[in-house]
């Protein structure tokens, strides 16, 4: 069955200070792939999605995030964080001809003023 | 906005209770699911219906709960006998089969707490 793993629970960077999360997924063929943004106390907000072709995609906020098959990662970058985006972030597999999607326990980002 | 939405944003009820949440998806979309996020986890995937047809269900969907989706519109998720357990946010999302890759939206939570 297919998996999502963030290995990080928890971080913290200076507002300005670029941000890497990490994503692993464990799937036998290329899956679709999301990030995802929550709040305290909201819903999920999409960030950005990953179906083929170019392996860098671009979302919103600034984000971007890069697929890399020989990893299985897909990694959500931003250059430049900003205090409001504090907040979980989830990375999401779908499989082709499934319709739920498996998501990661989630990175919560606390941002430094 | 058009946006999922849900009803009721909170919920608090005593052990034994039955509760009910409801969803209503974005228009034009087909597709409805329900999710279970409890704290520090990720939503973990409840159920699912395309139009009014309830297409797959997750083992976390015991016999205490039932959802419906009777016109292919809103949806409705009822937990019956409520444990302590059940206390998580119920997240529901949606999608349109127009849609190759399931992008699936999601609405804010019901949060339920069990006492």
């Amino acid at each position: 069955a297919q998996s999502v793993t963030q290995p990080d629970i928890h971080i913290t960077v200076s507002e300005g200070a670029s941000l890497e999360l990490r994503c692993n997924y464990s799937y036998g063929a290329t899956p679709y792939l999301f990030w995802y943004v929550q709040s305290p106390g909201q819903g999920l907000q999409l960030l950005l999605k990953y179906f083929s072709g170019d392996t860098l995609v671009q979302g919103i906020k600034g984000f971007e995030a890069e697929f890399k098959r020989s990893q299985s990662s897909f990694n959500l970058r931003k250059p430049s964080v900003h205090w409001s985006d504090a907040a979980e972030y989830f990375c999401a597999v779908g499989v082709r001809g499934a319709q739920k999607l498996v998501f990661g326990q989630g990175t919560r980002l606390t941002i430094n003023p | 906005d058009t946006g999922v939405s849900q009803d009721p944003r909170h919920k608090i009820t005593k052990r034994g209770q039955n509760v009910t949440f409801r969803c209503d998806p974005i228009s034009e979309h087909n597709r409805l699911y329900w999710y279970r996020q409890t704290l520090g986890q990720g939503p973990e995937f409840l159920t699912y219906f395309q139009n009014e047809a309830q297409l797959e269900k997750s083992r976390l969907l015991s016999d205490r709960f039932s959802a419906e989706r009777p016109k292919g519109s809103f949806s409705t998720l009822e937990i019956q006998r409520t444990e302590q357990g059940d206390s998580a946010m119920y997240l529901c999302a949606s999608s349109s089969t127009r849609s190759p890759y399931n992008e699936q939206f999601f609405g804010p939570g019901t949060r339920l707490t069990v006492l």
